[in-house]
């Protein structure tokens, strides 16, 4: 059964630096989301992306964050300049055009 | 806005014990429902979902119905397993390609 994955799985860095997180969504997909969850809390939306641009964004999602989808199998998330409050388990999910959004295994990023 | 409300957790359970889990929605427009389950250390799988009122969806024994009139899509399962011990979501879309609005989640500790 096709599978949207995620690397790495987990990332640690500095406060400051860059980091992007990369998904590889379903392959006949064409939306593409990023989500987080802070760890205990409420897994929250950040950014849905169609057609090379993004469709929606929350109030989260700010100048420090980034997507892109650079070729045609890869979605990344970057953020430019992280900070402590970035420490959150980020999913990226994919949409074949149905209602049902896939979900990969996430990433848990730790910022120090 | 759109939002989703559970029950708080945990939720601790013996085995073969009957399962609740309350969830109710906001009702702008006609949004379709699931269930996501986060097993520890793991991703968001979807477990079930329903699309329209008085629809049931179900999986692995767990049932929910989509109930307009009281706005709700309550989670059931007659029988349940240690192996059932997770995290369960609500959440809902405003459908299509729409993102997901989740609860806060609802842990469910099953003992033998």
């Amino acid at each position: 059964e096709p599978e949207v994955t995620q690397t790495p799985s987990h990332q640690v860095t500095q406060m400051g630096q860059e980091v992007i997180l990369r998904c590889v969504p379903i392959s006949n997909h064409l939306y593409f989301y990023w989500y987080r969850q802070i760890l205990g809390q409420k897994v929250e939306f950040l950014v849905s992306f169609y057609n090379n641009e993004i469709s929606e964004k929350s109030e989260i999602f700010d100048d420090q964050f980034s997507v892109e989808r650079p070729d045609g199998s890869n979605f990344t998330l970057k953020i430019r300049s992280t900070k402590l409050e970035d420490s959150a388990m980020y999913f990226c999910a994919s949409n074949g055009g149905t209602d049902t959004q896939y979900f990969g295994p996430g990433t848990r990023l730790t910022v120090l | 806005g759109n939002s989703v409300t559970q029950m708080e957790g945990p939720v601790t359970l013996s085995e073969e014990a009957f399962l609740t889990i309350n969830c109710t929605y906001t009702a702008t427009g006609y949004p379709s429902l699931f269930w996501y389950v986060q097993y520890p250390g793991e991703g968001l799988q979807l477990l079930l979902k329903a699309t329209k009122a008085d629809d049931k969806g179900s999986n692995k024994g767990f049932e929910a119905t989509y109930r307009k009139e009281t706005t709700s899509f309550h989670l059931e399962k007659g029988s349940v397993q240690v192996s059932d011990s997770a995290v369960y979501f609500c959440a809902r879309s405003s459908g299509g390609y729409q993102k997901v609005t989740f609860g806060t989640g609802t842990k469910l500790q099953v003992i033998p």
